[in-house]
């Protein structure tokens, strides 16, 4: 099982481009999570989902959409890319509600 | 929403000593887990462990979920447990939402 997968690793955007980041689960997990780590901080939620059709806002979700495609499958969409956003995002996935988040490696982004 | 502390900060041992990291948290939660963050920064699960004590190796855990804290114990360092340890908290009363600490810093030295 490869677990919670995350591509692109990295990205360098200029400011205004929109970009796409994809996450994938193998667990059969009902819940994923998007969540953004800057510098010396600790990880925020963006959005999640917590059935494949549904999707909530989280602690940080402006400038972000997102799509829950399947239940494997949960993308984040930068429609149009700030300096703010640079960030290493992540993205989980768990069995329920309350179960263990289990994390993708990450993608570092770049916005110039 | 719920607050969640870590302390120390950093922490600089040398390789063969224990330490204790601990995580404060402010509401009843149903989820509490810690991570360790490598220098490459992969997010690695250590524990789920919203109440009572839990061991893996040379690591253990303990959250005394009614005075709202938990332990991570690190017996023997060993130059790879190296890195950032995240505790993270899920409330009772919120949603999905992982709360994370700032995380504690832990550098061991050969």
């Amino acid at each position: 099982n490869a677990g919670v997968t995350q591509t692109p690793k990295f990205q360098v955007l200029k400011t205004g481009q929109s970009m796409t980041l994809q996450c994938a689960q193998d667990m059969n997990h009902n819940s994923m999570y998007w969540y953004r780590q800057d510098p010396g901080m600790g990880l925020r939620l963006i959005y999640y989902s917590a059935s494949e059709g549904t999707t909530d806002k989280g602690e940080v979700p402006n400038g972000y959409n997102v799509s829950r495609l399947n239940k494997r499958e949960f993308s984040l969409r930068l429609e149009s890319a700030a300096p703010s956003q640079t960030s290493v995002y992540f993205c989980a996935s768990s069995g329920d509600r309350a179960g263990e988040q289990f994390f993708g490696p990450g993608t570092r982004l770049t916005v110039l | 929403g719920i607050q969640v502390e870590q302390s120390p900060p950093d922490l600089i041992l040398q390789e063969g000593a224990n330490s204790t990291l601990r995580c404060n948290f402010s509401d009843s939660v149903n989820n509490l887990q810690w991570f360790h963050q490598n220098p490459w920064g992969q997010l690695i699960n250590l524990f789920y462990i919203p109440s009572g004590t839990k061991q893996n190796g040379r690591l253990s855990a303990t959250t005394v979920a009614t005075e709202r804290y938990s332990l991570l114990y690190i017996s023997s360092s060993q130059t790879t447990d190296s890195g950032v340890y995240f505790c993270a908290a899920g409330s009772n009363f919120g949603n999905e939402k992982l709360t994370f600490g700032t995380g504690t810093r832990l550098t061991i030295i050969p």
